[in-house]
């Protein structure tokens, strides 16, 4: 069955210090990797995505991320974090549209707390 | 395009009643997705529909559990005889898919907050 997993729970960061947040996913093809932002009481916004070509996919909000197939990855990275970046991530696969295009599935995402 | 919008945003209802919620997609997105996320955890999938056809349903969906989108646009879900366990946050999203055209990129709605007490 696919799985995403993201082992950390709870990260916290010092505002301007630099920021990894894993994801590890099990799938039986390459899926399409997505990161999503849900800050407290709302709905979840897209970050960034990866469907193919380059491994480094830059998103909005100055984050960026890697996929590395050998790893099964999809690393998410920011270099200097800024205090607005608290919130909820959630790291989700879905296979591709010529591949049925299946809805998300989640991990169960990791809280960042950024501190002065 | 004002995004995928969600109503109510909050409800809070007794165990037992049935309570209904609405979701608008983006326009000229053809899939309609339901999620349902509880306090700690990642949204989980409930079921989706392209245009009015519903094309999948999770095990989660029980039986008090029911999904429509009448004409291809808006989506309704209802659950009857609420228990305290369907508390959670449902969120809804779409996106267009189509064979060959499309990313599937899914937008969200800010959700519905239901408490049951």
């Amino acid at each position: 069955a696919q799985s995403v997993t993201q082992p950390d729970i709870h990260i916290t960061v010092s505002e301007g210090a630099s920021l990894e947040l894993r994801c590890n996913y099990s799938y039986g093809a390459t899926p399409y990797l997505f990161w999503y932002v849900q800050s407290p009481g709302q709905g979840l916004q897209l970050l960034l995505k990866y469907f193919s070509g380059d491994t480094l996919v830059q998103g909005i909000k100055g984050f960026e991320a890697e996929f590395k197939r050998s790893q099964s990855s999809f690393n998410l990275r920011k270099p200097s974090v800024h205090w607005s970046d608290a919130a909820e991530y959630f790291c989700a696969v879905a296979l591709p549209p010529w591949m049925g295009n299946t809805p998300l599935v989640f991990g169960k995402g990791t809280r960042l707390s950024v501190i002065a | 395009d004002t995004g995928v919008s969600q109503d109510p945003r909050h409800k809070i209802t007794k165990r037992g009643q049935n309570v209904t919620f609405r979701c608008d997609p983006i326009s000229e997105h053809n899939r309609l997705y339901w999620y349902r996320q509880t306090l700690g955890q990642g949204p989980e999938f409930l079921t989706y529909f392209q245009n009015e056809a519903q094309l999948e349903k999770s095990r989660l969906l029980s039986d008090r559990f029911s999904a429509e989108r009448p004409k291809g646009s808006f989506s309704t879900l209802e659950i009857q005889r609420t228990e305290q366990g369907d508390s959670a946050m449902y969120l809804c999203a779409s996106s267009f898919n189509q064979q060959g055209r499309g990313s599937g990129e899914q937008y969200f709605g800010p959700g519905t907050r239901l408490t049951v007490t």
